[in-house]
């Protein structure tokens, strides 16, 4: 089976631009989750969608948001950049989300330079 | 109080040594429990789970979960160079569809 997918692995925006990040999951997962990662802070949880519907979400702002799509492919949108969104953003995939027995694997992620 | 906590180190542990790594959580309803590994630069990627109270060995590594005392340790025999790595701890608490993670413990295995 193929891994989680994520395109770009790479982006450079500048301040205020909007950026969109895609993530296919592992064929049969149907929740995806995304995560950001800076070095000082560690994993933050952004959120989680199953069946394009977001069941949870992070502590982050209104700028963040994100959608699934019926084939249970994903994008997160960042709007109005700020320098501090520079991070490694992680898509993440399981069967059904967290819970018993469910396991979440990772994609490559996209590292991201807000200038 | 932290949901998932984790020392961040750096543990720096001689080649062939065993490195031991533990992690704690809060919430006693928690019900599954993963090592992933991290190198610098790249994502986790999956070295473990454990459901149930015990040992769970998989090669070099031992997964050890005592939910009595709300505690999950992961012990890498025979530590190699290239274990050095970030060791991400994550549960899924009771209730919930969300993975919670540590912050990670820094491990260095010295040459």
């Amino acid at each position: 089976k193929a891994g989680v997918t994520q395109t770009p692995r790479y982006l450079i925006k500048t301040r205020g631009q909007q950026v969109t990040l895609s993530c296919s999951p592992i064929s049969g997962h149907r929740s995806v989750s995304w995560y950001q990662q800076t070095p000082g802070q560690g994993l933050q949880f952004l959120f989680e969608y199953f069946s394009e519907t977001q069941r949870n979400k992070g502590n982050f702002p209104g700028r963040f948001s994100g959608r699934q799509f019926s084939n249970s492919r994903s994008e997160m949108n960042v709007s109005t950049l700020e320098l501090g969104d520079s991070a490694l953003y992680l898509c993440a995939s399981s069967v059904k989300g967290g819970g018993h027995q469910e396991t979440q694997y990772f994609g490559p992620g996209t590292r991201l330079l807000v200038l | 109080q932290k949901e998932v906590e984790q020392n961040s180190g750096p543990l720096s542990v001689p080649e062939g040594a065993i490195a031991s790594l533990n992690c704690t959580y809060s919430d006693r309803g928690s019900q599954s429990f993963f090592w992933y590994r991290q190198y610098s630069g790249k994502s986790p990627e999956l070295i473990m789970f454990i459901y149930s109270n015990g040992d769970k060995e998989d090669g070099r590594f031992t997964a050890q979960l005592n939910k009595a005392s709300q505690y999950v340790s992961l012990l890498i025999r025979d530590s190699q160079p290239s274990d050095s790595a970030t060791y991400l701890c994550a549960v899924t608490p009771s209730g919930t569809y969300k993975y919670i993670f540590g912050t990670g413990t820094r491990l260095k295995v010295l040459a």
